[in-house]
């Protein structure tokens, strides 16, 4: 089992550019997250997505930030128009249809803007 | 609101000291706690879970509901113990997000 896989792990845009941010889960997983890491704090959720379903989107930005976990394929994290304050790095984890309180996590995407 | 407040960032010991890295939480319901690592170049894991109640790699701790605590000890800190430590919080019965606090990172000397 591969574990979750994130990718690009590194992104660099300019203000003003969309950034798009991949996560495959762990095989056999139904839930994804996704949490940002600024500098000098801790891992604030952003969100938490079933296959074509926002569960909790609580975390989320009003503007500019959408998430998505279609049927097929990854779930990505899509921030348009790109802030010099979105650069972090962004952790996306899954777990399995019954919640334990196990996230698995990614080695994280650092987006950093210019 | 769920909230999980690590006071300390950073504690550095000697191989052989005791240490307890301190959680404290802020949660209207019932909550669940864990502890999460990381250690050098790997991924964030999770170390143990208040409903398990056992020890993992010598660590342990302890929900406390009326401090509304969940401090982790070990008794005898080994270098491989050196990571950043997490405490996380998810409601019961309800929401499934788990809310982490800013961590803190363990140094154990020789």
């Amino acid at each position: 089992n591969a574990g979750v896989m994130q990718n690009p792990r590194h992104l660099v845009r300019r203000r003003g550019q969309e950034a798009r941010l991949r996560c495959s889960p762990m095989k056999g997983h139904s839930h994804v997250y996704w949490y940002r890491q600024l500098p000098e704090e801790g891992l604030k959720f952003m969100v938490y997505l079933q296959k074509e379903n926002i569960i909790d989107e609580s975390g989320m930005p009003k503007e500019r930030f959408s998430a998505e976990f279609p049927k097929e394929g990854p779930s990505i994290l899509r921030i348009q128009q790109v802030v010099r304050g979105d650069s972090a790095a962004y952790f996306c984890a899954s777990s399995p249809l019954v919640f334990t309180g196990e996230l698995f996590f990614g080695e994280g995407s650092r987006l950093t803007v210019l | 609101a769920q909230r999980v407040t690590q006071p300390e960032k950073l504690l550095s010991v000697f191989k052989g000291a005791p240490v307890e890295l301190k959680c404290n939480y802020s949660y209207s319901g019932s909550p669940e706690l864990f502890w999460y690592v990381q250690y050098s170049r790997q991924r964030l894991q999770l170390l143990l879970r208040h409903i398990s109640r056992e020890s993992i790699k010598g660590f342990t701790a302890d929900l406390n509901k009326g401090e509304t605590s969940f401090h982790l000890k070990k008794p005898f800190a080994q270098e491989e113990d050196s990571a950043m430590y997490y405490c996380a919080l998810s409601g019961r019965g309800g929401s499934e997000k788990l809310v982490f606090g800013k961590g803190m990172k363990l140094t154990v000397n020789p």
